[in-house]
């Protein structure tokens, strides 16, 4: 299977600990998304890169949380000092920019749980 | 800014019956409108969705959603839903057609039940 894959599927940390995770898109897919999901609510958007480019974040990335795309293929999302209020699943998805059907191919994300 | 509103959290049906799954939202500039299922320990997979042209769109497992610009709705139906189709199904609406930069409704469990 050569979907979407994210490491590790779950993350149990400490208050204040920095943790990272890791995205690898489809192969051919150009475009990447983190976005994040708490119990009983929708995804709700992170921030999107395009090849190595961060084009968009969203206000609730804070400044503890950083994404990076060196080149322009897999993905890392690291939040430094957790939170409790940190604690969701983050989703990663990708897809590739200019195809005739484009769509968003989501991975089983991650599950933080900062105790 | 835009915003989706799925009205009901959970909707317990029998199997072979017939399924609506609400969804309105709100949206200053036009507006591509899309449903996602999430099924257990599963990620986010695309149902079907409005780019233009007929307001009646079908998708995947036998959906169907129709776009409704005077009610600012996009509801999803199903005449006749299987154990199968248990899961949580979301509603999402995007400022462009390639779907990405999503705002999600809260989601809708379905519970179809034997």
């Amino acid at each position: 299977d050569t979907g979407v894959s994210q490491n590790p599927r779950h993350k149990i940390t400490k208050r204040g600990q920095n943790v990272t995770f890791r995205c690898d898109p489809i192969s051919e897919h150009n475009r990447l998304y983190w976005y994040r999901q708490t119990l009983g609510q929708g995804p709700e958007f992170l921030t999107y890169f395009q090849n190595e480019a961060q084009l968009e974040k969203s206000r609730l990335l804070s400044d503890r949380f950083s994404a990076e795309r060196p080149k322009g293929s897999f993905s890392t999302l690291e939040i430094q000092r957790t939170e409790q209020g940190d604690s969701a699943m983050y989703l990663c998805a990708s897809s590739r920019q200019g195809a005739p059907n484009e769509k968003l191919f989501f991975g089983s994300g991650t599950q933080l749980s900062v105790l | 800014a835009q915003s989706v509103t799925q009205l009901d959290s959970q909707v317990p049906v029998f199997e072979e019956a017939p399924v609506e799954l609400r969804c309105n939202y709100s949206s200053s500039v036009s507006v591509y409108l899309f449903w996602y299922v999430q099924y257990p320990n599963q990620g986010l997979q695309l149902l079907l969705k409005y780019l233009s042209g007929s307001t009646l769109v079908k998708g995947i497992n036998g959906f169907e959603a129709e776009f409704n610009k005077s009610q600012t709705s996009f509801h999803l139906r199903k005449p006749s839903v299987h154990i199968s189709d248990t899961a949580e199904y979301f509603c999402a609406v995007s400022p462009n057609n390639a779907g990405n930069m999503l705002t999600f409704g809260g989601g809708t469990r379905l519970m179809v039940k034997p």
